[in-house]
């Protein structure tokens, strides 16, 4: 069974720092497209960020420069490294799976972890 | 940037009815169209990719249909467990979600 686990996500100050983590089980993140994706509180969905099977990486222009994407193969995680953190920023953070040979849609989601971005 | 713009914004429904969501894309997406379902606290769940296609374990009651720019998704006959949020992407381009649609008790 596929599944997701989210961690990492708390109360962090404007300009600060936090990584996010999500822990596959079920199937190989390295074999697979893996994003993240938040959800301002009450808001709709917005695509973050995706690492590809071959280790290129791709981010939302709102968060190029700030975030990053990697994941280590030995953990099959996945993670989010977050600096210079905005108050816009403050959101749920799902990691997601696209299907192997598919387009980019998501067909596993974790719950994911809350980012609050306050001073 | 696709914005995709889903209508209305809520829909009341009685159960066992019909309920027809709609999703706009700015421009052509081909059928590179998915619907997720989301409850409260809960992630989202797929439900059709490829603008058609039912996911695995989703119920026939569901459908999608579409292409280019217009989509709808129908709920054929509403089931208690079936009021949530509906959003819909594109994957024509990087991923861009609609805003959702609330579907919520008569």
């Amino acid at each position: 069974e596929v599944q997701l686990v989210e961690s990492g996500g708390g109360l962090v100050q404007p300009g600060g720092s936090l990584r996010l983590s999500c822990a596959a089980s079920g199937f190989t993140v390295n074999s697979n497209y893996m994003s993240w994706v938040r959800q301002a509180p009450g808001k709709g969905l917005e695509w973050v960020s995706i690492i590809y099977s071959d280790g290129s990486t791709y981010y939302a222009d709102s968060v190029k420069g700030r975030l990053t994407i990697s994941r280590d193969n030995s953990k099959n995680t996945v993670y989010l490294q977050m600096n210079s953190l905005r108050a816009e920023d403050t959101a749920v953070y799902h990691c997601g799976k696209t299907p192997h040979g598919s387009g980019n849609y998501f067909d596993s989601w974790g719950q994911g972890t809350l980012v609050t971005v306050s001073s | 940037e696709t914005v995709m713009t889903q209508s209305p914004a809520t829909l009341s429904v009685s159960p066992g009815e019909r309920a027809t969501l709609s999703c706009r894309a700015s421009q052509s997406v081909s059928r590179h169209l998915a619907w997720y379902q989301q409850k409260p606290g809960q992630a989202p769940r797929l439900l059709i990719y490829e603008a058609s296609t039912r996911a695995t374990g989703i119920p026939a009651r569901f459908s999608g249909s579409g292409s280019g720019t217009e989509f709808t998704l129908t709920i054929s006959s509403l089931q208690s467990e079936d009021f949530a949020v509906y959003f819909c992407q594109q994957y024509n381009s990087w991923p861009q979600f609609g805003q959702g649609t609330k579907v919520e008790i008569k």
